[in-house]
């Protein structure tokens, strides 16, 4: 069956602008999870989803930065005024249910000039 | 803050060998662990996980140990083959919440680079 998917594979934006990352995860996954990856970094928690619900969005950095999942499927990350530190790999996973494996996108490479 | 880390950020073995990948944790909270691979421009692949009430767990290839005395984990894998060659990253969770209630997401260490020499 079909993996993790994320869109776009790679972003280029200017400082100040508004990116959206969208995350399409396992069809029937309940929990969505949000990460962000430095360069020569491990993974990095930014927020959880339950369903539509954000159960732990204690990641996120500042109020720059947005998730939505308003049918528990789907779910867009929304950062605004980007800045050249937001650059990193986004990735996104899901699991049939929390506290389950967690199984992984290939990631949005966000690069802010 | 409490965190997971690694020993080494490098590893380089013999194709045929086996490797050993450590990782030091330090939230004692911590009672589910994951080992996951990942290859240059791909997401994190599980590999393997293991709960604080097991101390070894097997799988193909791969074995995980771990010490709650010295919050120590450890990956094995049995005989490398090109196809390892990845960073390895180890990750905990400092509870389980099958009801979904406030789960929180995992926290990985730095990861270890496996280098595979023919």
């Amino acid at each position: 069956g079909a993996g993790v998917s994320q869109t776009p594979s790679n972003k280029v934006t200017e400082k100040g602008k508004y990116v959206e990352l969208r995350c399409d995860p396992i069809s029937g996954h309940t929990a969505l999870y949000w990460y962000r990856q430095s360069l020569g970094q491990g993974p990095e928690f930014l927020i959880y989803f339950q369903g539509t619900g954000a159960a732990d969005d204690s990641g996120l950095p500042n109020d720059r930065f947005f998730a939505v999942r308003p049918e528990g499927s789907v779910s867009t990350l929304k950062i605004q005024r980007t800045e050249r530190g937001d650059s990193a790999v986004y990735l996104c996973a899901s699991s049939p249910y929390a506290g389950y494996e967690q199984y992984f996108g290939p990631g949005t490479r966000l690069t802010v000039t | 803050g409490e965190s997971v880390g690694l020993h080494l950020p490098t590893l380089s073995v013999q194709e045929g060998d086996n490797s050993i990948i450590n990782c030091a944790y330090s939230n004692s909270a911590s009672d589910y662990f994951i080992w996951y691979k990942q290859e240059s421009g791909k997401g994190p692949q599980f590999i393997i996980d293991i709960r604080s009430n097991m101390d070894k767990r097997q799988g193909q290839r791969v074995t995980v140990l771990l010490n709650k005395t010295v919050k120590h984990l450890s990956l094995q894998i049995a005989a490398t083959q090109p196809g390892d060659s990845a960073v390895y990253f180890c990750a905990e969770k400092a509870r389980l919440s099958y009801s979904g209630g406030g789960a929180d997401g995992l926290t990985f260490g730095k990861g270890t680079h496996l280098i595979i020499q023919p």
